[in-house]
């Protein structure tokens, strides 16, 4: 069964560095989304991507944070000067179309930030 | 203020029965609701979604109910197995909203 697959499972960076977290969402799925959760806490929305843009983003997705889908593969998300409060779990999830409502995730790149 | 609450943070239950996990919801009109399962370190995993006009979908050993009314969602496990324990996520969608979690309920299946 096709499933999204993200790198690395594990980050650690030092606060202030910039890190690129990496996903392949599932071949034929045209919609994209970053989500993170806190240690504990719920599942939070950070962006969505359809068409090459960004459709939607929340308040935690400022401007420290880009995506960006480079080829015809990846989607990638970026935190250009880390913090110590974006230590999380980062899961990348997709659907495969407009209509369909049920998200594919991966299993996420745990973030620790120090 | 908008709020999803999983009311239970944790269920016990016992080999063989039925579990219920309840969620509800304030200042939303969701389109739809869905359950996911979370493991420990894993992503979600979707079980099932319900739209606001059902009340009632089951997936094999799965049910859930949709309340628009009293602004609620039931999640029943038949027959649970200790394989079932996980976290269990409602989360909505509503139409000019990406889609909130609840914080979920662990659910654990004791032999």
């Amino acid at each position: 069964e096709p499933e999204v697959t993200q790198t690395p499972s594990h980050q650690v960076t030092q606060m202030g560095q910039e890190v690129i977290l990496r996903c392949v969402p599932i071949s034929n799925h045209l919609y994209f989304y970053w989500y993170r959760q806190i240690l504990g806490q719920k599942v939070e929305f950070l962006v969505s991507f359809y068409n090459n843009e960004i459709s939607e983003k929340s308040e935690i997705f400022d401007d420290q944070f880009s995506v960006e889908r480079p080829d015809g593969s990846n989607f990638t998300l970026k935190i250009r000067s880390t913090k110590l409060e974006d230590s999380a779990m980062y899961f990348c999830a997709s659907i495969e179309r407009g209509g369909r409502y049920e998200q594919y995730f991966g299993p996420g790149t745990r973030l620790t930030v120090t | 203020s908008q709020k999803i609450e999983q009311n239970s943070e944790a269920l016990n239950i016992q080999e063989g029965k039925t579990a219920t996990l309840t969620c509800n919801y304030t200042n939303y009109s969701p389109a739809y609701l869905q359950w996911y399962r979370q493991d420990p370190g894993r992503g979600p995993v979707f079980l099932l979604l319900i739209r606001e006009n059902e009340k009632e979908k089951r997936k094999e050993r799965l049910k859930v109910t949709f309340d628009t009314t009293l602004k609620q969602s039931l999640f029943h496990i038949t027959a649970s197995q200790p394989a079932d324990s996980a976290t269990y996520l409602c989360a909505l969608f509503s139409g000019n909203t990406p889609l909130v979690f609840g914080k979920g309920t662990r659910l654990s299946v004791i032999a």
